[in-house]
């Protein structure tokens, strides 16, 4: 999972102020998820991105939460006016998106909100 | 929404044991992976099985699919303090969609 690089690998952030990280994929994906790990809990699907299309975003919160992959440059899961209750671990995964490919995964950003 | 359901979920077994951890679902799978995550880390890759009855073996792991693609078991054999981890099994359901659902993870201790 080395090709998968995240950051900021930690992150705090007050109430009220917006998190942004960022998830570059494996070389040669084009396809991009995120996942969010509460303390001592699973991994929870959040959304599922290609290139400029969000291909499944039904694990994420109605609000606060985006996120895109633009065609040039990182994918961006955005948080905003944070709340404790969304400090966790927010992991990026990329494969190339043909069916039954692997899925690899970052080693994730630690988002703490004080 | 699937759920996969992982057992048992904390194992503390001595070194040089064999052991076995299991993933089962109601729901049928495309394909099926097994992750190892430690503390601070994200999940590590193991295996990926795609095809009912697949077996898989990684040095002393051994993976299984079975045969209806809806449950899978990962057998250790003379388990190792290095085997410490979360181990969780993860599905995609359909193709085309490739986004994982996790289960709920076996928490594996190795006793020297």
């Amino acid at each position: 999972n080395a090709g998968v690089m995240q950051n900021p690998r930690h992150l705090v952030r007050r109430r009220g102020q917006e998190a942004r990280l960022r998830c570059s994929p494996m070389k040669g994906h084009s396809h991009v998820y995120w996942y969010r790990q509460l303390p001592e809990e699973g991994l929870k699907f959040m959304v599922y991105l290609q290139k400029e299309n969000i291909i499944d975003e039904s694990g994420m919160p109605k609000e606060r939460f985006s996120a895109e992959f633009p065609k040039e440059g990182p994918s961006i899961l955005r948080i905003q006016q944070v709340v404790r209750g969304d400090s966790a671990a927010y992991f990026c995964a990329s494969s190339l998106g043909r069916s039954g490919n692997t899925i690899y995964f970052g080693e994730g950003s630690w988002l703490t909100v004080v | 929404t699937q759920l996969l359901e992982q057992s048992p979920q904390f194992l503390s077994i001595q070194e040089g044991e064999n052991l076995t951890v299991y993933c089962n679902s109601s729901s049928v799978f495309s394909s099926l992976q097994w992750y190892r995550q430690e503390p601070g880390e994200g999940p590590v890759l193991l295996v990926t099985v795609v095809t009912g009855g697949e077996v898989k073996k990684l040095k002393r792991l051994t993976f299984q699919f079975g045969d209806a693609r809806k449950d899978s078991s990962l057998h250790i054999t003379a388990a190792q303090p290095g085997d410490t981890g979360l181990y969780l099994c993860a599905a995609t359901a359909n193709f085309g969609n490739e986004k994982l659902t996790f289960g709920t993870g076996t928490r594996l201790t190795i006793i020297p």
